[in-house]
């Protein structure tokens, strides 16, 4: 089976501090996403990385950064966290282009920036 | 980018068949179907994807319009375990690998 694992299931940071959340596949993919999920809102893609050192902004990618060092890590970094990056965040990796492959996602991490 | 309408909560009985719909009235000719849930407390997980034609897995059948204007998820009996978020999503054709999130719809399963 395939496993996607985010290094915590919650978090609590105070504002202004740097945070970094850690997601670990281990099924040789490519593609590696980091989305935030918020009621009312859905899913939202902030990076996304189809390589080792290649990165790509998603839709909301200010106030946050990622890095993709080796195949299976992608780290996404919250600079100076502040209290509207409280949310769900989730990670996700995948093979391919996604036209006619399936997603897998990791249990998501819920951070609480005080 | 392609969008889709579904209907915010459904409401089905455990053991009887649940139909959820998904409008998507602007998707193109290359744009994948995808079907994704999301259980409590979990990050989404797949369910089903297709083109043109239906398709069955062990988790779901996926009905296409002939206009492909429209689809259904079909769970044929449904269980306790099948109350979820349902997430109608169109995958762009050509190299973007993104998907398109919306709200879904929230399934409830009554005993």
């Amino acid at each position: 089976d395939v496993k996607v694992t985010q290094s915590s299931r919650y978090l609590v940071k105070r504002t202004g501090e740097k945070v970094f959340l850690e997601c670990v596949q281990d099924m040789d993919h490519e593609n590696m996403f980091w989305y935030r999920q918020d009621p009312g809102l859905g899913l939202r893609l902030i990076y996304f990385s189809y390589d080792v050192k290649m990165k790509e902004k998603g839709d909301i990618p200010e106030g946050y950064s990622v890095s993709r060092e080796k195949k299976e890590r992608f780290s996404l970094i919250l600079e100076s966290a502040s209290t509207n990056q409280t949310s769900m965040y989730l990670c996700a990796s995948s093979t391919g282009t996604l036209l006619n492959t399936e997603a897998f996602f990791g249990q998501g991490t819920r951070l609480t920036v005080v | 980018d392609a969008k889709t309408t579904q209907p915010n909560s459904m409401e089905s009985n455990e053991e009887e068949p649940v139909h959820l719909p998904c409008n998507h009235s602007t998707i193109s000719g290359t744009d994948y179907i995808h079907w994704y849930r999301q259980l409590p407390s979990q990050g989404p997980e797949y369910v089903i994807h297709g083109l043109t034609s239906n398709v069955n897995n062990r988790m779901a059948s996926l009905a296409i319009a002939e206009d492909r204007k429209s689809s259904t998820l079909i769970l044929h009996r449904a269980t306790l375990r099948d109350a979820a978020v349902y997430y109608c999503i169109l995958r762009e054709g050509g190299n973007n690998r993104k998907l398109i999130w919306g709200l879904g719809t929230s399934l409830a399963v009554n005993p």
